[in-house]
């Protein structure tokens, strides 16, 4: 499986700011995922960032509040754009394994307290 | 719309008892199923995974899960749980037929008592 990384592993940011987090792979990986995990809750798909392409966002989540890039094959960042309180959630990013069959791996995720 | 449900909120079983996690699935078909651990202030790490085939699959930590095709389940076991299993259990899908999306169950939160 692929190691995963994430920077910063938690931050706490006033209301109004921006954060953006970065996620390394260790390998060339082609679809990168970002989750937001709200406190006591189970994990949401933000969306679906390709190399090369722009990304994919599922419903409820926009481009300019959650803006993604992909440079490469193994780096994409994710930004959380003028941030709430109701921001404050665990941000965690994935890969597909490399047998394509919806199989992820996750990185430790970055704990964002938004005061 | 698929969807996994964890009916069990919070789970407390004894050290060294066994340990069953119920996850049911609502899809057209059957898609491919996983088991995930979250520990305090960790990301998910994969137990288990069905593709195919035998329908009881084992995973790492001694946990195994067993495919019911009848009851679209996929219950997690494991039959002697340690102090170290305490942690956030998540159910999750994939659709079979193409597309890379997890869907989550709610997830089970296990207390293990000494």
């Amino acid at each position: 499986s692929a190691v995963i990384s994430q920077k910063p592993s938690r931050d706490i940011c006033q209301r109004g700011t921006s954060l953006t987090i970065q996620c390394q792979v260790d390998s060339q990986v082609t679809m990168m995922f970002w989750y937001r995990q709200q406190p006591g809750q189970s994990l949401t798909l933000i969306a679906t960032a390709n190399q090369g392409s722009e990304a994919t966002y599922e419903s409820g989540f926009v481009i300019d509040k959650f803006p993604i890039s992909r440079p490469n094959l193994t780096f994409s960042t994710l930004t959380v754009s003028n941030m709430s309180p109701e921001d404050s959630s665990i941000y965690l990013c994935s890969v597909e394994g490399r047998e394509g069959r919806g199989e992820q791996f996750f990185g430790p995720g970055t704990r964002l307290t938004v005061l | 719309a698929q969807s996994v449900t964890q009916p069990d909120i919070h789970i407390t079983v004894s050290e060294g008892a066994s340990l069953e996690l119920r996850c049911n699935y609502s899809y057209g078909a059957t898609p491919y199923l996983f088991w995930y651990v979250q520990s305090p202030g960790q990301g998910l790490q994969l137990l288990l995974k069905y593709f195919s085939g035998d329908t009881l699959v084992q995973g790492i930590k001694g946990f195994e899960a067993e495919f019911k095709r009848s009851q679209s389940s996929f219950n997690l076991r494991k039959p002697s749980v340690h102090w170290s299993d305490a942690a956030e259990y998540f159910c999750a899908v994939a659709p079979t037929g193409g597309g890379n999306k997890l869907t989550f169950g709610t997830g089970t939160q296990l207390k293990v008592e000494l």
